[in-house]
């Protein structure tokens, strides 16, 4: 199984800071078809799981241009450019280059 | 409005059989796809298994496998996760999730990344 390390547990932000949480997996997340299956998801305190970036850097419908996604092969990171108090919750990596699919361990952001 | 909501869950015996129900309305359901993901208490997030859109292909996170089985009736517009044998380490809030697809030049494409949630149903195994 493809394993993903999140840095950093908890990570407190002054609002209108950037912030900026990295995702490493255990193997190369390129797919045999060319595309790196590597998204983001935010989970808000007592919500589901919202989908925010797929195939390392697209955003999602509706999520704000200040989330991006960047990297490649076995490291990604998201950036958040100015952080908004509606951004705290956790953030989770999600690897879907191969089964099972599997998540990053989450990085919890808090406004500081 | 593009929805999913589960339900089924509850309060189980370890060893005990529970099905879980996912419902979809909003989009073509036979077109899409379809995740169970699982959620420890204060835990992180786990996927389950997959099905896809016609039923022909599922996948299982090992600790499942040959104890849970997921199945579809896209005439109901619904997804199902048996659950048998169930262990104490299964207590988790259980989520249906939908396989993203974008659709351009003729034909529709897996983004391999989970767009709609449902709201989670909790299932505790405890004696």
């Amino acid at each position: 199984d493809i394993v993903m390390t999140q840095t950093q547990l908890s990570s407190a932000v002054t609002l209108g800071q950037p912030a900026s949480i990295s995702c490493r997996s255990s193997q190369s997340l390129v797919h045999s078809d060319g595309n790196t299956y590597l998204s983001w998801l935010q989970q808000r305190p007592g919500q589901p799981p919202r989908l925010l970036i797929y195939k390392i850097f697209n955003r999602f419908s509706g999520v704000p241009d200040r989330f991006s996604g960047s990297g490649a092969g076995t490291d990604f990171t998201l950036k958040i450019s100015r952080v908004e108090a509606e951004d705290v919750g956790v953030y989770y990596c999600m690897q879907a280059t191969q089964f099972p699919r599997t998540f990053g361990g989450g990085t919890k952001v808090e406004i500081k | 409005q593009v929805q999913l909501v589960e339900s089924g869950g509850g309060v189980v015996q370890p060893g005990r059989s529970l099905r879980l129900s996912c419902g979809a309305s909003g989009f073509p359901f036979g077109s899409y796809g379809m995740h169970w993901v699982r959620q420890a208490p204060g835990k992180g997030l786990e996927w389950v298994a997959v099905i896809w859109h016609d039923g022909s292909n599922k996948y299982y996170t090992d600790s499942v496998k040959g104890r849970f089985t997921i199945s579809r009736d896209n005439s109901k517009n619904t997804m199902y996760l048996q659950m048998n044998s169930l262990r104490a380490e299964d207590t988790a809030v259980y989520y249906c999730a939908r396989d993203a697809v974008e659709c351009s030049g003729g034909g529709c494409y897996s983004l391999f990344a989970f767009d709609i949630w449902g709201p989670g149903t909790m299932v505790t195994v405890s004696s």
